[in-house]
């Protein structure tokens, strides 16, 4: 089975703190994404890579940042966390082959203060 | 532009009743995939089916099923007999031939099962 892990399921910050979040796929993916989960505005996607270092905006990047150095690591950086940055966050990854569906963490609820 | 709509937002079913989750989308493609997710109260999002523009044969799964239709451009979720584990948030998603693996997802559909 595929699995999908994220380091921590709740995490509090504090504001101006600087966040990473990570997230590592056992099943050699080339493809992984950032989404965040707010109520009404359903998985909005932050950042995707589909490589090792290639990494490409997704609709809401402003106020992340990433960082795929292996294939099955790829970190989530909120570079100065804000109170608007509290949400849900969801690591997905997909192989590049087939047809491509994604297998999602169990998600990181990050409350900044 | 391609979209996903789920127009309902929240459906309240008696346990054992039968549900359908409407799903509606948008593309210009002639080829490309659609995708059911369903998201526990846990929140860990966990993959349903897949379905390729091509194959319009309906699918059964225990009491799941799956209605896609081109003509109508929407891929229905029915689940029979409904229960209390079924009470989750359901996504249906797109996604482009050419657009990696990226994918669109509909608002989502909150179903409650009631006992």
């Amino acid at each position: 089975d595929v699995k999908v892990t994220q380091s921590s399921r709740y995490l509090v910050k504090r504001t101006g703190e600087k966040v990473f979040l990570e997230c590592v796929q056992d099943m050699d993916h080339e493809n992984m994404f950032w989404y965040r989960q707010d109520p009404g505005l359903g998985l909005r996607l932050i950042y995707f890579s589909y490589d090792v270092k290639m990494k490409e905006k997704g609709d809401i990047p402003e106020g992340y940042s990433v960082s795929r150095e292996k294939k099955e690591r790829f970190s989530l950086i909120l570079e100065s966390a804000s109170t608007n940055q509290t949400s849900m966050y969801l690591c997905a990854s997909s192989s590049d082959r087939g047809f491509y569906e994604q297998y999602f963490g169990p998600g990181t609820r990050l409350t900044v203060t | 532009a391609q979209k996903v709509t789920q127009a309902q937002t929240e459906i309240s079913v008696v346990e054992k009743e039968d549900v359908t989750l409407d799903c509606v989308y948008e593309t210009r493609d002639t080829t490309y995939y659609l995708f059911w997710y369903k998201q526990p109260p846990s929140g860990e999002l966990v993959f349903l089916i897949r379905r390729n523009s091509f194959d319009e044969q309906n699918e059964i799964s225990g009491r799941y099923s799956w209605n896609f239709q081109k003509s109508t451009s929407s891929f229905n979720f029915t689940i029979t007999a409904s229960q209390v584990v079924d009470s989750a948030v359901y996504f249906c998603a797109l996604r482009r031939v050419n657009q990696g693996g990226k994918l669109i997802f509909g608002q989502g559909t909150e179903l409650s099962v009631k006992p």
